[in-house]
């Protein structure tokens, strides 16, 4: 297996423009989370999926990121507009609710810098 | 929110020596996990724990767990220039699936 993919692995824009960051989870796996990590905050969830379906999205910082799992084996987190303080690497990871453990599986990041 | 806590936050020894770190949360779980960081990557699964363990072995990994104290304590034996790294305890006490990662504690071993 692949693993966790995500794209792109860096990304580079100007404040106030709209950023896409996409997902692929892991083959027959039910969760997905997207966090977020910077040197002040950690390690942040932002939301999580489960069977595709919005779970918890308290971690959102506010209206301006939206996420959405449209199937399976994909999801985006949008960020429109975008800031500064948006910088950051933003994790996507998945797991699976059966076989007992709950292991999560991380994707490799996109490191996002907001000018 | 974040749960678990590690202690020391960051840890600097020689290639050989034995790193031992703790982690301290504050609900009942059913599971606590670690996870390494190496820079620039993102988390892989180390080691996981039930609540009815106490000790658990991974090659030169040995997880223990005390329910009672709600700690955790990850010791790598004879560590290695490669396990420098970021470790993250991390508590199922969220339910749903998710984990709750605590801060991190950095490891840093020095060939």
């Amino acid at each position: 297996d692949a693993g966790v993919i995500q794209s792109p692995r860096h990304e580079v824009t100007e404040m106030g423009q709209e950023v896409t960051l996409r997902c692929k989870p892991i083959s027959g796996h039910n969760s997905l989370f997207w966090y977020r990590q910077t040197m002040m905050r950690g390690l942040e969830l932002l939301i999580y999926f489960n069977n595709n379906v919005p779970i918890d999205d308290s971690g959102m910082p506010e209206d301006r990121f939206s996420a959405k799992m449209p199937n399976a084996s994909f999801s985006t987190l949008k960020i429109q507009p975008s800031e500064p303080r948006d910088s950051a690497v933003y994790f996507c990871a998945s797991s699976s609710t059966s076989g007992g453990g709950n292991e999560q599986f991380f994707g490799p990041g996109t490191r996002l810098t907001v000018l | 929110s974040q749960q678990g806590e590690e202690d020391p936050q960051a840890l600097s020894i020689q290639e050989g020596e034995n790193a031992t770190m703790n982690c301290s949360y504050k609900t009942s779980i059913n599971n606590l996990q670690w996870y390494r960081q190496n820079s620039g990557r993102g988390l892989v699964h180390l080691i996981l724990i039930r609540s009815n363990e106490r000790e658990k072995h991974s090659g030169r990994l040995r997880v223990t767990l005390d329910t009672s104290k709600k700690s955790s304590s990850l010791l790598i034996t004879a560590s290695r220039a490669a396990d420098t790294a970021s470790y993250f305890c991390a508590t199922d006490a969220g339910g749903n699936n998710r984990l709750a990662f605590g801060k991190g504690n950095q490891v840093v071993v020095i060939p």
